[in-house]
């Protein structure tokens, strides 16, 4: 079964950084862009950032433009988000998601909870 | 940018249910249904605004193109309770998400 499993998540103070990872397994990662998503705290979900299959493009969210980086190593079938200047509004449930053409996220990990709290 | 109507949703088992989900622009018909349950991650229901993905129950059924679309679920059943997002596949980036339903028990 297609699964993605996400980690790296915790606890940090406003201004820290954290870098969350996400495995894939049994599908061919490489052959797939890839998402961050994140649903803070009884709110809906909201697209963080993308890439592409080859790293060549690369998106980001207003919220988060400039604080975080989105990265992917092929060979070892993972998916990494570097979160740097963490704010107060960057907690939630961290989601990675596969994307098919047209950036349809079918395949969907259970999730990293990041708090940004001092 | 999506608006989605209602955004709570009170039913009861093997109710017709109907959410909206409205454009502000038109995205012919790349828009996805996706489905959370408490606690869970999204479930891909419905892509190219009517598209079944493999596996989900025929009682939910998607329409619309342009600025307006629907999810109808034709008789709720109690694994159905969650909440409902739509996100259009078009404009990108961002790749927006509708602000859900959430369909609860009457």
């Amino acid at each position: 079964e297609e699964q993605l499993v996400e980690s790296g998540g915790g606890m940090v103070q406003p201004g820290g950084s954290l870098r969350l990872s996400c495995a894939a397994s049994e599908f061919i990662f490489s052959g797939y862009s890839m998402n961050w998503v994140r649903q803070a705290p009884g709110k809906g979900l909201e697209w963080v950032s993308y890439i592409n299959s080859g790293s060549g493009t690369i998106h980001y969210a207003d919220s988060v433009k400039g604080r975080f980086t989105i990265s992917r190593d092929n060979a070892k079938n993972s998916l990494y988000l570097q979160m740097s200047r963490l704010r107060f509004d960057d907690t939630a449930v961290y989601y990675c998601a596969r994307g098919r053409p047209g950036n349809l996220m079918d395949v969907w990990g259970k999730g990293t909870t990041v708090t940004v709290s001092s | 940018q999506l608006t989605q109507s209602p955004s709570f949703l009170s039913a009861s088992v093997g109710d017709r249910v109907t959410i909206t989900c409205r454009a502000s622009q038109g995205i012919n018909s790349d828009l996805a249904w996706y489905q959370q349950k408490p606690g869970g991650a999204p479930k891909l229901l419905i892509s190219a605004a009517s598209t079944l993905q493999s596996g989900v129950p025929s009682r939910f059924s998607g329409r619309g193109s342009g600025t307006e679309f629907t999810l109808t679920i034709s008789s709720l059943q109690p694994e159905d309770f969650a909440t409902y997002y739509c996100q259009q596949l078009t404009t990108y980036p961002p790749f927006t998400f509708g602000p859900g339903t959430k369909v609860h028990i009457k």
